[in-house]
Protein backbone atom coordinates (compact mmCIF):
# COMPACT_ATOMS: atom_id res chain seq x y z
CA UNK A 1 0.00 0.00 0.00
CA UNK A 2 1.47 3.14 -1.09
CA UNK A 3 -0.47 5.48 0.79
CA UNK A 4 -1.59 7.34 -1.73
CA UNK A 5 -5.98 6.93 -2.48
CA UNK A 6 -7.64 6.88 -5.21
CA UNK A 7 -11.84 6.47 -6.52
CA UNK A 8 -13.41 5.26 -7.81
CA UNK A 9 -11.64 2.06 -8.85
CA UNK A 10 -13.46 1.60 -11.86
CA UNK A 11 -15.79 3.36 -13.65
CA UNK A 12 -17.86 2.83 -16.98
CA UNK A 13 -19.89 5.49 -18.30
CA UNK A 14 -21.56 7.16 -21.71
CA UNK A 15 -19.28 9.30 -24.49
CA UNK A 16 -20.53 12.37 -24.28
CA UNK A 17 -20.23 12.20 -20.32
CA UNK A 18 -18.12 14.06 -17.61
CA UNK A 19 -16.88 11.97 -14.52
CA UNK A 20 -14.53 12.99 -12.11
CA UNK A 21 -11.87 10.98 -10.28
CA UNK A 22 -10.41 11.58 -6.74
CA UNK A 23 -7.05 11.12 -5.37
CA UNK A 24 -5.31 11.91 -1.96
CA UNK A 25 -1.65 11.85 -1.72
CA UNK A 26 0.18 10.47 1.14
CA UNK A 27 0.07 12.71 4.33
CA UNK A 28 3.00 15.27 4.38
CA UNK A 29 2.80 15.23 0.09
CA UNK A 30 2.24 18.44 -1.11
CA UNK A 31 2.91 17.50 -4.79
CA UNK A 32 0.22 14.99 -7.00
CA UNK A 33 0.60 13.98 -10.79
CA UNK A 34 -2.02 12.85 -12.89
CA UNK A 35 -0.81 10.01 -15.52
CA UNK A 36 -3.18 8.18 -18.34
CA UNK A 37 -2.60 4.76 -18.98
CA UNK A 38 -4.09 3.33 -22.26
CA UNK A 39 -2.77 1.01 -24.84
CA UNK A 40 -2.58 3.42 -27.57
CA UNK A 41 -0.37 6.30 -25.60
CA UNK A 42 1.65 3.96 -23.08
CA UNK A 43 2.05 6.09 -19.94
CA UNK A 44 1.47 9.97 -19.89
CA UNK A 45 2.05 12.36 -17.29
CA UNK A 46 -1.03 14.70 -17.57
CA UNK A 47 -0.81 17.47 -15.09
CA UNK A 48 0.84 18.51 -11.88
CA UNK A 49 -0.12 20.26 -9.01
CA UNK A 50 1.67 21.70 -5.62
CA UNK A 51 0.30 22.92 -2.71
CA UNK A 52 -3.10 23.62 -5.05
CA UNK A 53 -1.21 25.45 -7.74
CA UNK A 54 -0.45 23.98 -11.28
CA UNK A 55 3.52 23.56 -11.48
CA UNK A 56 3.39 21.59 -14.75
CA UNK A 57 0.89 20.39 -17.59
CA UNK A 58 1.43 17.30 -20.00
CA UNK A 59 -0.25 15.89 -23.05
CA UNK A 60 -3.67 16.63 -21.08
CA UNK A 61 -6.74 17.46 -23.43
CA UNK A 62 -8.82 20.42 -23.01
CA UNK A 63 -11.59 18.54 -22.24
CA UNK A 64 -9.71 17.18 -19.27
CA UNK A 65 -9.38 19.59 -15.96
CA UNK A 66 -7.53 19.47 -12.50
CA UNK A 67 -7.66 21.01 -9.60
CA UNK A 68 -5.59 20.88 -6.07
CA UNK A 69 -8.38 21.11 -2.61
CA UNK A 70 -6.71 22.81 0.58
CA UNK A 71 -6.64 19.39 2.27
CA UNK A 72 -4.38 18.11 -0.54
CA UNK A 73 -6.78 15.93 -2.50
CA UNK A 74 -6.97 16.03 -6.32
CA UNK A 75 -9.82 16.11 -8.36
CA UNK A 76 -9.12 14.98 -12.40
CA UNK A 77 -12.26 16.15 -14.62
CA UNK A 78 -13.20 14.30 -17.58
CA UNK A 79 -15.78 15.70 -20.23
CA UNK A 80 -17.14 14.94 -23.15
CA UNK A 81 -16.06 11.45 -23.19
CA UNK A 82 -14.83 9.93 -26.13
CA UNK A 83 -14.34 6.59 -26.50
CA UNK A 84 -10.59 7.11 -26.52
CA UNK A 85 -10.29 8.25 -22.92
CA UNK A 86 -10.63 4.69 -22.17
CA UNK A 87 -7.83 4.17 -20.03
CA UNK A 88 -6.09 3.69 -16.33
CA UNK A 89 -5.89 6.95 -14.68
CA UNK A 90 -2.80 7.21 -12.20
CA UNK A 91 -2.29 9.34 -9.99
CA UNK A 92 0.85 10.03 -8.03
CA UNK A 93 2.48 12.11 -4.86
CA UNK A 94 5.44 12.99 -3.61
CA UNK A 95 7.21 15.48 -1.57
CA UNK A 96 9.05 18.09 -3.85
CA UNK A 97 12.74 18.60 -2.22
CA UNK A 98 13.95 15.37 -1.80
CA UNK A 99 16.62 15.01 -4.83
CA UNK A 100 15.06 12.01 -6.43
CA UNK A 101 11.19 12.92 -5.40
CA UNK A 102 10.10 9.62 -5.68
CA UNK A 103 6.69 9.64 -6.86
CA UNK A 104 4.05 7.30 -4.77
CA UNK A 105 1.64 5.24 -6.99
CA UNK A 106 -2.50 5.26 -6.17
CA UNK A 107 -3.94 1.80 -7.16
CA UNK A 108 -5.63 3.78 -10.85
CA UNK A 109 -8.81 3.98 -11.06
CA UNK A 110 -10.12 1.94 -14.61
CA UNK A 111 -12.41 4.25 -17.05
CA UNK A 112 -14.53 2.79 -19.34
CA UNK A 113 -16.27 4.47 -21.93
CA UNK A 114 -18.74 3.10 -23.77
CA UNK B 1 11.43 16.37 -25.20
CA UNK B 2 13.29 13.28 -23.87
CA UNK B 3 12.49 9.96 -24.93
CA UNK B 4 12.66 6.51 -23.08
CA UNK B 5 12.59 3.23 -25.59
CA UNK B 6 12.31 -0.14 -23.91
CA UNK B 7 12.78 -2.84 -27.41
CA UNK B 8 11.88 -5.73 -25.90
CA UNK B 9 8.00 -5.86 -25.66
CA UNK B 10 8.10 -9.23 -24.01
CA UNK B 11 11.02 -11.62 -22.27
CA UNK B 12 11.06 -14.65 -20.07
CA UNK B 13 13.10 -16.40 -18.00
CA UNK B 14 13.41 -20.18 -16.44
CA UNK B 15 12.79 -19.68 -12.46
CA UNK B 16 15.89 -18.78 -10.65
CA UNK B 17 17.50 -17.73 -13.46
CA UNK B 18 18.89 -13.84 -14.64
CA UNK B 19 17.50 -11.65 -16.89
CA UNK B 20 18.34 -8.45 -18.20
CA UNK B 21 15.58 -5.77 -18.93
CA UNK B 22 17.17 -3.38 -21.64
CA UNK B 23 16.29 0.88 -22.17
CA UNK B 24 17.13 3.83 -23.75
CA UNK B 25 16.65 7.18 -23.73
CA UNK B 26 17.42 10.61 -25.15
CA UNK B 27 18.46 13.48 -23.50
CA UNK B 28 20.72 16.80 -23.76
CA UNK B 29 20.63 17.42 -20.26
CA UNK B 30 23.23 16.04 -18.11
CA UNK B 31 21.79 15.78 -14.72
CA UNK B 32 18.55 13.39 -14.37
CA UNK B 33 17.37 10.43 -12.67
CA UNK B 34 16.10 6.98 -13.88
CA UNK B 35 14.10 4.53 -12.63
CA UNK B 36 12.19 1.17 -13.03
CA UNK B 37 8.81 0.76 -12.30
CA UNK B 38 7.33 -2.65 -11.92
CA UNK B 39 3.37 -2.89 -12.77
CA UNK B 40 2.38 -6.46 -11.64
CA UNK B 41 -1.77 -7.52 -12.44
CA UNK B 42 -2.61 -5.76 -9.90
CA UNK B 43 -1.87 -2.61 -12.02
CA UNK B 44 -0.38 -1.04 -8.64
CA UNK B 45 3.26 1.07 -9.99
CA UNK B 46 5.85 0.04 -7.47
CA UNK B 47 9.36 1.82 -7.85
CA UNK B 48 12.32 -1.16 -8.07
CA UNK B 49 15.24 1.10 -8.52
CA UNK B 50 16.82 4.17 -8.86
CA UNK B 51 19.69 5.87 -10.54
CA UNK B 52 21.09 9.35 -9.88
CA UNK B 53 22.77 10.15 -13.16
CA UNK B 54 25.93 12.16 -11.31
CA UNK B 55 26.59 8.72 -9.34
CA UNK B 56 28.69 6.86 -11.66
CA UNK B 57 27.97 3.77 -8.94
CA UNK B 58 25.35 1.40 -10.23
CA UNK B 59 22.10 0.96 -7.77
CA UNK B 60 21.44 -2.42 -6.32
CA UNK B 61 18.50 -3.15 -4.86
CA UNK B 62 18.78 -6.88 -3.16
CA UNK B 63 18.16 -9.31 -6.43
CA UNK B 64 17.32 -6.05 -8.57
CA UNK B 65 20.76 -4.08 -10.55
CA UNK B 66 21.00 -1.50 -12.62
CA UNK B 67 23.84 -1.28 -15.89
CA UNK B 68 23.67 3.05 -16.32
CA UNK B 69 26.23 4.25 -19.05
CA UNK B 70 26.06 7.85 -19.09
CA UNK B 71 27.43 8.12 -22.53
CA UNK B 72 25.65 5.05 -24.21
CA UNK B 73 22.69 6.63 -22.64
CA UNK B 74 21.46 3.22 -21.55
CA UNK B 75 19.86 1.82 -18.16
CA UNK B 76 19.06 -2.00 -18.25
CA UNK B 77 17.74 -3.89 -15.36
CA UNK B 78 19.17 -7.04 -14.07
CA UNK B 79 17.02 -9.70 -12.42
CA UNK B 80 19.31 -12.18 -10.54
CA UNK B 81 17.37 -15.72 -8.73
CA UNK B 82 14.21 -14.38 -10.85
CA UNK B 83 11.27 -15.77 -8.89
CA UNK B 84 6.99 -16.01 -10.11
CA UNK B 85 6.44 -13.20 -8.23
CA UNK B 86 8.82 -11.04 -10.57
CA UNK B 87 6.24 -11.67 -13.32
CA UNK B 88 5.26 -8.38 -14.34
CA UNK B 89 5.13 -5.07 -16.56
CA UNK B 90 8.28 -3.12 -16.17
CA UNK B 91 8.61 0.06 -16.71
CA UNK B 92 12.02 2.45 -17.73
CA UNK B 93 11.46 5.97 -16.71
CA UNK B 94 13.04 9.28 -16.81
CA UNK B 95 13.05 12.64 -15.10
CA UNK B 96 15.31 15.36 -15.31
CA UNK B 97 17.07 17.66 -12.99
CA UNK B 98 14.49 20.39 -13.17
CA UNK B 99 11.21 19.05 -13.89
CA UNK B 100 8.97 16.66 -11.50
CA UNK B 101 6.72 14.23 -14.37
CA UNK B 102 8.07 10.83 -15.13
CA UNK B 103 8.69 10.12 -18.85
CA UNK B 104 7.86 6.03 -19.43
CA UNK B 105 9.28 3.44 -21.89
CA UNK B 106 6.91 1.77 -23.85
CA UNK B 107 7.42 -1.35 -20.68
CA UNK B 108 8.33 -4.75 -21.18
CA UNK B 109 6.27 -7.47 -20.07
CA UNK B 110 8.53 -10.30 -17.99
CA UNK B 111 7.19 -13.73 -17.46
CA UNK B 112 8.64 -16.48 -15.28
CA UNK B 113 8.11 -19.85 -16.16
CA UNK B 114 8.46 -22.14 -13.06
Amino acid sequence: DSGVTQTPKHLITATGQRVTLRCSPRSGDLSVYWYQQSLDQGLQFLIQYYNGEERAKGNILERFSAQQFPDLHSELNLSSLELGDSALYFCASSVVGQSYNEQFFGPGTRLTVL
Amino acid sequence: AQTVTQSQPEMSVQEAETVTLSCTYDTSESDYYLFWYKQPPSRQMILVIRQEAYKQQNATENRFSVNFQKAAKSFSLKISDSQLGDAAMYFCAYRSQGAQKLVFGQGTRLTINP
